[in-house]
């Protein structure tokens, strides 16, 4: 079955960076586009940036755009996160999924990892 | 930006009884793009509906979905002990953002 592990969540303090990774195996990678959701404590989904299975078209949220740079090394099947100018409201665990349907670059996700936490504070 | 509003936010039945859960869009989405999740407490969210009505791979049949333009359904036909979970509907437009809905919590009674 499909595996998603993300990691690089950690405790980082305001305007400060972090890097996450999912990691991607039992799948066909690069025919597929891999988006990251995040989920704050104890509130709803939220999607933050999706891309292609080539990494050639990216898409962010408003929320995080400007600040956040998502890719992939289709090479070593691991999708990446890299977040900059942290602020509270960042606090959430950060899921990485991955499309439904290959080739598609909008759609639903149909696999999850656990999640990485990520707690801006100081 | 497309604004999804779930209704009702918590759903109180018993197990056996029919739920219905509603997603409102603020403009119209097509059908291909419109996917609802569960996720239970504690865990990841799992897809359940894609298309509006196509049931995801290993979903049970009491799960089903309806709905065009800016109205949208999910209704699970009998509640399992299972269910009890918190639902997500969500959006791909023609363009990002993707927008999630905020939630209905089915509880149970």
């Amino acid at each position: 079955e499909v595996q998603l592990v993300e990691s690089g969540g950690g405790l980082v303090q305001p305007g400060g960076s972090l890097r996450l990774s999912c990691a991607a195996s039992r799948f066909t990678f690069s025919n597929y586009a891999m988006s990251w959701v995040r989920q704050a404590p104890g509130k709803g989904l939220e999607w933050v940036s999706t891309i292609s299975g080539s990494g050639g078209i990216t898409h962010y949220a408003d929320s995080v755009k400007g600040r956040v740079t998502i890719s992939r090394d289709n090479s070593k099947n691991t999708l990446f996160l890299q977040m900059n100018s942290l602020r509270a409201e960042d606090t959430a665990v950060y899921y990485c999924a991955k499309a439904l349907s290959p080739v598609v670059v909008s759609g639903a996700v149909d696999y999850w990892g656990q999640g990485t936490l990520v707690t801006v504070s100081t | 930006e497309i604004v999804l509003t779930q209704s009702p936010g918590t759903l109180s039945l018993s197990p056996g009884e029919r739920a219905t859960l509603s997603c409102r869009a603020s403009q119209s989405v097509s059908s291909r793009y419109l996917a609802w999740y569960q996720q239970r407490p504690g865990q990841v969210p799992r897809l359940l509906i894609y298309g509006a009505s196509s049931r995801a791979t290993g979903i049970p049949d009491r799960f089903s979905g309806s709905g065009s333009g800016t109205d949208f359904t999910l209704t699970i036909s009998r509640l399992e002990p299972e269910d009890f979970a918190v639902y997500y509907c969500q959006q791909f437009g023609t363009s990002p953002p993707w927008t999630f809905g905020q939630g209905t919590n089915v509880e149970i009674k």
